[in-house]
Parts: C-alpha cells; structure tokens; sequence
C-alpha cells in the first residue's frame, strides 16, 4: 500500500481557501488519490478522488503533481461546517487487498468565524 | 435515496453476549465492508465481501463473523471472543473491482455495560 503522510492539524479563516497537503511518495502509476472527512461521530464522507488530473467537483478541487508524489485538497471557501478530520488515502490497486481503505490519524482541519 | 443504512444507532451488550450489528444497502454494489474506529483513531478493516457468499478476513478479523448471503446485506456479528468491542463501528459499500469510491453508513456505537 502506498503510504501517505498528512500534517496532523490546519487553521483556516472562514470563507477563505482550505489547502490540505498529503505525500504518497511511494505511489504506483496505478494507483488513485482519494479525500474522505469525517466530522465528529459520523461515517466518512466521500470527497473526491483521482489518478493523475487535477480534478473538480462540488465540494472540492483535487491537484495531483506530475509525479503523482503528492496532491493538494482545496475547500476553495471553507464554511464553519468543513470542520472535520480529512484523509488523504491510497488503496491498492491490485491482489486480494483491493481497494481496501487504510486510515491513517487525518488532518484536524479547523475553520474559524 | 440511495444509500447505506446501519442498525442500530447505539447498541449495548452485556459481557459474554453476541450481538448483531445490520448493515443494508441499496446502491447496487457488489462490495461490501466492515470498519472499526477506536477514540481519537482512524479506520481499521475487520472483514470485506467482493461478491455475494464470498468475504475476506481483514486485518483485525478475531472475535468478528460476518455474512453475505444477499447482495444488499452484509451483517456483522461481534461474539463474546472479541475482548474489547466498544468501538465506533461503520459499514461501507462501493462497487466490485473499480475505481468508483466506497459510501459510508453513519455507523453503530457499541458499548459493553
């Protein structure tokens, strides 16, 4: 599995843009990003996920670097409600662990008024 | 609405008891998998099922069974052999083999009285 590495915790101003960095050094040329959140007592939400474009949808903006080492998550106008712990994960893309979903400890992201 | 349900929301055993945690789901999907989430901890994988009467031990598999006899359904029993249940635990579905993300259910709390 690839391994990822995230800082433990982020600020972030009110309607302001929510960068969230993760490395995944160790990743194969078959192997996708995925961003899931979790806000306190819930089930992980589903955010985005890609291979090697940038990608866009509703809640956010995906940028994967050309060498795929690393991706940046934007919230590009986080709200009080994106206060959440945020995994950056990459599941193996071959062999019986398939798609099997690793956790790491997240990014606390906080948004402040 | 499409999605995955978790019964109950909260659920007590005594010591020694087995008890049933009810994952349902209507999305159609092939996969399905079980989590367990400890305070302050991320996601651990308990047991996965690509394909109906087919599933896989994952890494914390001891004390655990689980089912899959219908597609929509992927049960998880906690038995007396498992010494520390209390935990969050939560249920995901995604489709078989692709790179389509797995959904979460909004989980089942666990505590031992």
């Amino acid at each position: 599995d690839a391994k990822t590495t995230q800082p433990p915790s982020m600020d972030c101003a009110e309607g302001r843009a929510a960068n969230l960095p993760c490395n995944h050094s160790t990743i194969s040329g078959n192997e996708y990003v995925y961003w899931y959140r979790q806000i306190h007592s819930q089930g992980p939400q589903y955010i985005i996920h890609g291979l090697k474009n940038n990608e866009t949808n509703e809640m956010a903006s995906l940028i994967i670097t050309e060498d795929r080492k690393s991706s940046t998550l934007i919230l590009p106008h986080a709200t009080l409600r994106d206060t959440a712990v945020y995994y950056c994960i990459v599941p193996p893309a071959g062999g019986t662990s398939y798609g099997k979903l690793t956790f790491g400890q997240g990014t606390i992201l906080t948004v402040h008024p | 609405d499409g999605g995955i349900t978790q019964s109950p929301k909260y659920l007590f055993r005594k010591e020694g008891q087995n008890v049933t945690l009810s994952c349902e789901q209507n999305l159609n999907h092939d996969a399905m998998y079980w989590y367990r989430q400890d305070p302050g901890q991320g996601l651990r994988l308990i047991y996965y099922s690509q394909i109906v009467n087919d599933f896989q031990k994952g890494d914390i598999a001891e004390g655990y069974s689980v089912s899959r006899e219908k597609k929509e359904s992927f049960p998880l029993t906690v038995t007396s052999a498992q010494k520390n249940p209390t935990a969050f635990y939560l249920c995901a579905s995604s489709p078989q083999r692709s790179n389509q993300p797995q959904h979460f259910g909004d989980g089942t709390r666990l505590s031992i009285l």
